[in-house]
């Protein structure tokens, strides 16, 4: 069946740093891909998502790019905040066999430090 | 629009009570569906339906019942409380669409003693 593979937390940071989160994904047909934030307190929202191979999702200064040869749509920041401290959940989707459940990592904590 | 709307926020019970979850969204998605949150876990999905009358089971569904009588509205019962389900509740909803993003409630935090 489908799943995904996150890179294990937490992420500990200083802020400015750069920020890769990994993740790996197995899936029959042709999945589109998620990336979910999940602040302290709160639900998860979309962060940002890709369709197709090759394409790339942004949304707050974070990037991933949907690689079908790797099968990895990593997460990445240039230069992050205090404010992007978080969990940061990878997730896919594919309509295949007519299943409407998306898959979702484990999730990835960041702690950002000023 | 409120979106995604869940109550209560926090809940404490005792072994072998009762209760029931409430999940509402105003989107007309057809889509609705129960995660709970544990601990190094990540979100394992409980029950889901994809239309009003219409629902079936997730990863983790015993010791829960859910209904789905209309669009807008998706309980999720605990019939007999366990500690062991002692956890956040997500309830999410979408459209059909497989490009469409989950919109997450805020989450209830539940305590069972």
């Amino acid at each position: 069946g489908d799943s995904v593979t996150q890179m294990e937390g937490p992420v500990t940071l200083s802020e400015e740093a750069f920020l890769t989160i990994n993740c790996t994904y197995t899936a029959t047909g042709y999945p589109s891909l998620f990336w979910y934030v999940q602040y302290p307190g709160e639900g998860l929202q979309l962060l940002l998502k890709a369709t197709k191979a090759d394409d790339k999702g942004s949304n707050k200064g974070f990037e991933a790019t949907y690689r079908k040869e790797t099968t990895s749509f990593h997460l990445e920041k240039g230069s992050v905040q205090v404010s992007d401290s978080a969990v940061y959940f990878c997730a896919l989707k594919t309509e295949a066999g007519g299943s409407y459940i998306p898959t979702f990592g484990r999730g990835t904590s960041l702690i950002v430090h000023p | 629009n409120a979106g995604v709307t869940q109550t209560p926020k926090f809940q404490v019970l005792k072994t072998g009570q009762s209760m029931t979850l409430q999940c509402a969204q105003d989107m007309n998605h057809e889509y609705m569906s129960w995660y709970r949150q544990d601990p190094g876990m990540g979100l394992r999905l409980i029950h889901y339906s994809v239309g009003a009358g219409i629902t079936d089971q997730g990863e983790v569904p015993n010791g829960y019942n859910v209904s789905r009588s209309t669009t807008e509205d998706f309980p999720l019962r605990l019939l007999s409380a366990a500690p062991s389900q002692t956890s956040v509740y997500f309830c999410a909803s979408r459209r059909y669409s497989e490009n469409n993003e989950q919109f997450f409630g805020p989450g209830t935090r539940l305590t069972v003693l």
